[in-house]
C-alpha cells in the first residue's frame, strides 16, 4: 500500500515556507524524498534512516518519527525553483527480500514570484 | 557517464498489441524497478527486481511482465491483458540497503490507441 501524502498540493510565494507529510501504514526502516519537475525524472533530495541518521540535500530539512511510521519534510525560504512534485519513498528494512521501494501519492508544489 | 537509459520516450501501440520497455543500467546497482505515474496517483510500484533471474510483483503487477537475464537490464512488457495501458512508466535502480538513492530514467510515455 502507497504512503500517503498531504497536503496533495500547495502553492506559495517565493520566500515562504511549507510542510510536505508523508505517512505509512507499515513500520519502516528508511524514508527517501524525490523531487519531480514536470515531464522529467525524479530526483533524489534525502534519505532519513532509523536511528537518525540522515543523508542528502543541504538545503532541505527534514524528520522521521520511526513510532509514527510518519515523515515530514521542511522548505523553508522557498525558491522558485523548488516548484514540482515531491515523493516520499518507503523502504521496508535490511537484508534480501527487503528491497521494495514505494513511493507516496505525490505533493505539487507551486512557488509564484 | 553513468545512468540509466529508458527507450524509447514515446510509444503509440494499438489495442490488443503486447510492448515492451526498454530499461538499462551502467551503475551497477542490483536492484532495479518499474512504476507506472498516472496524475494524482503518485508512482504505483509494477514489479521490481534484487538479483538476476528472480523478480517480485509490486502493487500493480496485473497485466504486465518483466524479466531479469543481465544485471544492467530490466524490460518490461505491457500485454493485451493490462486494462488501462495509457500512462508515463520510470525505471529506477538502487543498491542493496535502505540508505543507498535511486536513480530514475527519463521515462516512457506509452499510448494505447
Amino acid at each position: 500500500q502507497q504512503p500517503v501524502q498531504s497536503p496533495q498540493a500547495v502553492i506559495l510565494r517565493e520566500g515562504e515556507d511549507a510542510v510536505i507529510n508523508c505517512s505509512s501504514s507499515k513500520a519502516l526502516y528508511s524514508v527517501h524524498w524525490y523531487r519531480q519537475k514536470h515531464g522529467e525524472a525524479p530526483v533524489f533530495l534525502m534519505i532519513l534512516l532509523k536511528g537518525g541518521e540522515q543523508k542528502g540535500h543541504e538545503k532541505i530539512s527534514a524528520s522521521f518519527n520511526e513510532k509514527k511510521q510518519q515523515s515530514s519534510l521542511y522548505l523553508t525560504a522557498s525558491q522558485l525553483s523548488y516548484s514540482g512534485t515531491y515523493f516520499c519513498g518507503t523502504d521496508p528494512g535490511r537484508g534480501f527480500g527487503n528491497e521494495k521501494l514505494t513511493f507516496g501519492t505525490g505533493t505539487r508544489l507551486t512557488i509564484i514570484p | 557517464d553513468g545512468g540509466i537509459t529508458q527507450s524509447p520516450k514515446y510509444l503509440f501501440r494499438k489495442e490488443g498489441q503486447n510492448v515492451t520497455l526498454s530499461c538499462e543500467q551502467n551503475l551497477n546497482h542490483d536492484a532495479m524497478y518499474w512504476y507506472r505515474q498516472d496524475p494524482g496517483q503518485g508512482l504505483r510500484l509494477i514489479y521490481y527486481s534484487q538479483i538476476v533471474n528472480d523478480f517480485q510483483k509490486g502493487d500493480i503487477a496485473e497485466g504486465y511482465s518483466v524479466s531479469r537475464e543481465k544485471k544492467e537490464s530490466f524490460p518490461l512488457t505491457v500485454t493485451s491483458a493490462q486494462k488501462n495501458p495509457t500512462a508515463f512508466y520510470l525505471c529506477a535502480s538502487k543498491g542493496i540497503g535502505p540508505d543507498t538513492e535511486a536513480f530514475f530514467g527519463q521515462g516512457t510515455r506509452l499510448t494505447v490507441v
